[in-house]
């Protein structure tokens, strides 16, 4: 079973503030997914990323694939309380999106 | 156009209870996935299926069937519900392509 760890577990910070969310695993993913879960809610699907070192900007996200494809990170920018929720990370072993394997998660607050 | 619709949305069972959880989807999707969520452990892949007919393990398939008899209906039973059942269930769908959309989940509880 592949693994992906996310970090932190846990984040809160204040409105405005940037910060920066990982998600890091030993296999190599022919693609990696980012979702945002809000409470009562399931998961929505925010970027696929499919490139080594390929990054995408989805307005104040940024989302990076590493080189060697193993490896991910979430970057927000003025941070706002819209931008709370769980975020989890999901790598497709195989070309396709069939059974993804999920990270752990991050939940993120956002304090106004 | 209603997407991945789960019925129920809340369940309290006691244990060595069955039920079934129903999944349907609107977007003619051969892939459907039943998933649950505990907390610190992100999603963890019960069964699936790519296609009317078919159903295939996950990662923690153990107490659990399934059935897919129409393409766009997928079913998740408990024979004889236990306490470490107890979790919130997606069920979601994909073309095998496109990223997978989600219901909003069941929450079951089993005493």
């Amino acid at each position: 079973t592949q693994l992906l760890e996310q970090s932190p577990q846990f984040l809160s910070i204040q409105e405005g503030e940037n910060l920066t969310v990982y998600c890091n695993s030993s296999s190599v993913f022919s693609s990696l997914q980012w979702y945002r879960q809000e409470p009562g809610e399931g998961p929505v699907l925010l970027v696929t990323v499919v490139t080594g070192g390929e990054v995408k900007k989805l307005k104040r996200l940024t989302f990076q694939f590493g080189d060697a494809r193993k490896d991910s990170s979430l970057h927000i920018t003025a941070a706002q309380p819209g931008d709370t929720g769980l975020y989890l990370c999901a790598g497709a072993p195989n070309f396709g999106n069939e059974k993804l394997t999920f990270g752990t998660g991050t939940r993120l607050t956002i304090i106004p | 156009n209603a997407g991945v619709t789960q019925t129920p949305k809340f369940r309290v069972l006691k244990t060595g209870q069955s039920m079934t959880l129903l999944c349907a989807q609107d977007m003619n999707h051969e892939y459907m996935y039943w998933y649950r969520q505990d907390p610190g452990m992100g999603l963890r892949l019960i069964h699936y299926s790519v296609g009317e007919g078919t159903t295939a393990k996950g990662e923690v398939p153990d107490g659990y069937n399934v059935s897919r008899l129409k393409k766009q209906n997928f079913l998740l039973g408990l024979e004889s519900a236990a306490p470490s059942q107890t979790s919130v269930y997606f069920c979601a769908s994909s073309d095998g392509f496109q990223p997978q959309h989600f219901g909003d989940g069941t929450r079951l509880s089993i005493l």
